[in-house]
C-alpha cells in the first residue's frame, strides 16, 4: 500500500507562477524525497530531506518537512513549461533491516505556457 | 550520477506468453533491486525487492508465480511476467540501491517498460 497522499492530485497554472505540492505520510521517516516523472518516462531524483532538517533548497526547489505533521511540500518558484510532470513524494521505510522507497499518489503540474 | 537501464523499453505480446524484463546497474553494483508497476495516471507501487543471490521479497497482494524475479548477478534483475493477461498491461519500473555508506544509499532508476498484452 501507498505510504503518502498527495494533494493536489491535478494542478494547472500559467508560466512564472510558482507550483505548491503537498505530501502527508503515515510512519516515522529516515528521510523523504521528491521524484519528478515526465509522462511514460522514469524518475528523476530531485531533492532529499532528512528527518532532522525541516527546509531545503535546490535551484528553484524549495522542500519543507514537518515530521509532527507528517508531511512535507514542495515548492517550483517561477515555474516553467518545462515543469510539466508528475511529481511524487517518496519515503523511506526501513523494515526487517531492508530498506524501501514507498511513494505518495503523486500531482500531475501542468504549467501552461 | 550512477546509471540504471532497462529492457526493453516497451513490448506487446499475446495473452498467455511469458515476458521477461531486464533491469541493470551499468556502472555499480547492487545487490538490492526494487521492481514497481505503475498504471496510467498513478503512482508507483512496489511489487517486490530483490535481492542478489536470493529469495525476492514480494509485497502483499503481488503473486510470486506470476512475477518472477531473479537476481543473479551483482549487476542484473530480471521480472518475468509469466502467463500474461491484458491486465497485466502497465508499466514496469525497476531501481538499484547503490550503497554510499553505513545505513544511506541512493536509489536509481531505470526508463520504464511499457508491457502491453493483447
Amino acid at each position: 500500500s501507498q505510504q503518502g497522499e498527495e494533494d493536489p492530485q491535478a494542478l494547472s497554472i500559467q508560466e512564472g507562477e510558482n507550483a505548491t505540492m503537498n505530501c502527508s505520510y503515515k510512519t516515522s521517516i529516515n528521510n523523504l524525497q521528491w521524484y519528478r516523472q515526465n509522462s511514460g518516462r522514469g524518475l528523476v531524483h530531485l531533492i532529499l530531506i532528512r528527518s532532522n532538517e525541516r527546509e531545503k533548497h535546490s535551484g528553484r526547489l524549495r522542500v519543507t518537512l514537518d515530521t509532527s505533521k507528517k508531511s512535507s511540500s514542495l515548492l517550483i518558484t517561477a515555474s516553467r513549461a518545462a515543469d510539466t510532470a508528475s511529481y511524487f513524494c517518496a519515503t523511506v521505510l526501513l523494515m526487517d533491516s531492508s530498506y524501501k522507497l514507498i511513494f505518495g499518489s503523486g500531482t500531475r503540474l501542468l504549467v501552461r505556457p | 550520477g550512477a546509471v540504471v537501464s532497462q529492457h526493453p523499453s516497451w513490448v506487446i505480446c499475446k495473452s498467455g506468453t511469458s515476458v521477461k524484463i531486464e533491469c541493470r546497474s551499468l556502472d555499480f553494483q547492487a545487490t538490492t533491486m526494487f521492481w514497481y508497476r505503475q498504471f496510467p495516471k498513478q503512482s508507483l507501487m512496489l511489487m517486490a525487492t530483490s535481492n542478489e543471490g536470493s529469495k525476492a521479497t514480494y509485497e502483499q497482494g503481488v503473486e510470486k508465480d506470476k512475477f518472477l524475479i531473479n537476481h543473479a548477478s551483482l549487476t542484473l534483475s530480471t521480472l518475468t511476467v509469466t502467463s500474461a493477461h491484458p491486465e497485466d498491461s502497465s508499466f514496469y519500473i525497476c531501481s538499484a540501491l547503490l550503497i554510499a555508506g553505513k545505513n544511506t544509499g541512493e536509489l536509481f532508476f531505470g526508463e520504464g517498460s511499457r508491457l502491453t498484452v493483447l
